[in-house]
Formats: structure tokens, C-alpha cells, sequence
């Protein structure tokens, strides 16, 4: 049982290079999230997908897109890099535990783009 | 628009002392969940809150949701080294999404 995993862990990018970030749990959670942390600015949501086939955006979905693929899978693309999108993005899942939300996160991927 | 504000931003201690971590909003939220985040990995989820008054202790650790459900405390006794880390609050809103704080910076000393 592996949780949530990310690919890539490191990416650098030169500005205006596409790219995606791979996401996937195997906690059979129906929803998935992408998030971006910034120093100070702590987690801020990016886009999410309740559940397999619907996905709608966050607090900072400018510049990104998602695909749900399927119940597992929830990929991020970056379709033109530019110099703010350098972040640490983490990838979580969620299930309703105790009567409320409980979020599990990847590992993240560190990207620079330059 | 930031709903979750955590004080203090920043917090060196030498291990042994207490300490206490707020966060505070002037939304309700549904419940209030605590995750501790190590360097390069992604944050962990301590605790789940959901009512008004609750408290939850975890070993040195206790939870405090507020009567009102807008505020939150999370506070350490007896301090050690393995509990430095960014503590995140995360309010609940609807349609199954998380607001979170900008989180407070631990470092026990030893």
C-alpha cells in the first residue's frame, strides 16, 4: 500500500516548456488535489476532482490544467512555464473519516523553472 | 483571500518547554484538521476536530477546537527534538475542500 504517489520529484524547466505532473493513490479515494506551497503562503489549491470524471478549480488554477484519468490517477499540466510557477506541488486524497475530511498527501515535486 | 491565520509564524524552543500554536479564522468551518510537515516530504495528518469544545490529546500533544468552531490551538508539552517541524491548520469548507493556514515553524532545541 503505497499511499499517494508523485512523479517527477525534481523538475527544472526552462520558461515556456510544457510539462506533467503524475499523480496516483491506491486508497481507492474518490477525491484527489493539487496544491502548490510557497514560503509563507502556506498550501494553496490549485485544482481538485471530487470524484472520477468531474473536476473544478481552486484558489490558483490560472496557468493549469488536470485530468482526472481515472479513480486512481490525477495529472497536473503546466502548458507554458513561466518563472511563478516554481513551487513545491503536492498531490493529496481524501476520504471522509470521522465525520470530516482527512487528506492524504505524496511526497511532492520540487520544480524551478527558470 | 487567507480565512486561516496561525500565530506565531515562527517558534524556537529548547526541548523540555511547552508551547501552544493558534489558528484563527472569522469563518465556521465544519471541522479542523492538524498535519505536521518534516522537510521534503509532504505534511502528515495529526487530528481531525469536529465540535464546538472538543479536545483531543495524542501523547504530549492536545487539540482545541473552539466553542464557535472558528479557531483552533494545538499545544506541546515537555517539547522534544523529533517534534520540530511546519504545523498546518486546515479548515474544512464545502464541496470537500481544505483552506489551510500558513503554518508555524517549529525548531526544539536540544
Amino acid at each position: 500500500n503505497a499511499g499517494v504517489t508523485q512523479t517527477p520529484k525534481f523538475q527544472v524547466l526552462k520558461t515556456g516548456q510544457s510539462m506533467t505532473l503524475q499523480c496516483a493513490q491506491d486508497m481507492n479515494h474518490n477525491s484527489m488535489y493539487w496544491y502548490r506551497q510557497d514560503p509563507g503562503m502556506g498550501l494553496r489549491l490549485i485544482y481538485y476532482s471530487a470524484s472520477e470524471g468531474t473536476t473544478d478549480k481552486g484558489e490558483v488554477p490560472n496557468g493549469y490544467n488536470v485530468s482526472r484519468l481515472n479513480k486512481r490517477e490525477f495529472s497536473l499540466r503546466l502548458e507554458s512555464a513561466a518563472p511563478s510557477q516554481t513551487s513545491v506541488y503536492f498531490c493529496a486524497s481524501s476520504e471522509v473519516g470521522q465525520g470530516a475530511i482527512e487528506q492524504y498527501f505524496g511526497p511532492g515535486t520540487r520544480l524551478t523553472v527558470t | 483571500t487567507q480565512l486561516l491565520e496561525q500565530s506565531p509564524q515562527f517558534l524556537s524552543i529548547q526541548e523540555g518547554e511547552n508551547l501552544t500554536v493558534y489558528c484563527n479564522s472569522s469563518s465556521v468551518f465544519s471541522s479542523l484538521q492538524w498535519y505536521r510537515q518534516e522537510p521534503g516530504e509532504g505534511p502528515v495528518l495529526l487530528v481531525t476536530v469536529v465540535t464546538g469544545g472538543e479536545v483531543k490529546k495524542l501523547k504530549r500533544l492536545t487539540f482545541q477546537f473552539g466553542d464557535a468552531r472558528k479557531d483552533s490551538s494545538l499545544h506541546i508539552t515537555a517539547a522534544q527534538t523529533g517534534d520540530t517541524g511546519l504545523y498546518l491548520c486546515a479548515g474544512e469548507t464545502s464541496g470537500s475542500r481544505l483552506t489551510f493556514g500558513e503554518g508555524t515553524q517549529l525548531t526544539v532545541n536540544p
